[in-house]
């Protein structure tokens, strides 16, 4: 079957660096996403990553290796604007998006 | 990036009656939207996609007589609650994609309340 784990919640201290990881077993693989969810509020996109490697945008760094079936989403210099659901999602051999369950963050200050 | 809205925001209805959610890709076509359920401090759960000009494809578990789709152009998709009951409350919220990545761009969601 399809699985995509991560961390339930986590907690961090403002201004301090965080790393969320995603680990999944897919049939396929067209890429993987990171998206943000402010409670009450729909997702918002983050990151895709389909090639090895470290994407940098702002605060917010993905790393993807395939051959893993590993990822991780890096919020540096955090913020209190950062408390929110983090969610996994990746697309199979069908284009579908598989999610995982979120990872709620949560920043103190 | 690419805008889609969702209409209404939030609805409270009778035990019962039903309820048509709207959902609209403001500044691009898509040919899919998916319809997502989000019940408090869950993940979000596939409901259905929806096909411009075909029918609806359902996931496992989700009634298609109850949860009605109608995609019926390239930016408008539709989902009714028929006969709506307190356990359908939720967060309802769609996705269309678009971009480079085709990556998912979701509406604000609609809040149903089910009394």
């Amino acid at each position: 079957g399809q699985n995509i784990d991560q961390p339930t919640e986590m907690t961090a201290t403002e201004g301090a660096i965080v790393q969320i990881n995603c680990t999944y077993q897919t049939s396929g693989f067209n890429g993987l996403f990171w998206y943000q969810q402010h409670a009450g509020e729909a997702p918002t996109f983050l990151s895709y990553n389909v090639l090895d490697g470290l994407e940098e945008k702002g605060r917010f760094s993905s790393f993807l290796s395939r051959s893993k079936g590993y990822s991780y989403l890096l919020l540096k210099e955090l913020q209190m604007k950062d408390s929110a659901s983090y969610l996994c999602a990746v697309m199979d051999s069908n284009y579908q998006l598989i999610w995982g369950a979120g990872t709620k963050l949560i920043i103190k200050p | 990036g690419a805008v889609v809205s969702q209409h209404p925001s939030w609805v409270i209805c009778k035990s019962g009656t039903s309820v048509k959610i709207e959902c609209r890709s403001l500044d691009f076509q898509a040919t899919t939207m998916f319809w997502y359920r989000q019940f408090p401090k869950q993940s979000l759960m596939l409901m259905a996609t929806s096909n411009e000009g075909s029918k609806a494809t359902y996931e496992q578990g989700v009634e298609k007589d109850k949860f009605l789709i109608n995609h019926a152009s390239l930016t408008l998709s539709t989902l009714t609650v028929t006969s709506a009951h307190p356990e359908d409350s939720s967060f309802y919220i769609c996705s269309a994609p678009s971009g480079v990545h085709n990556e998912q761009f979701f509406g604000p969601g609609t809040r149903l309340t089910v009394l």
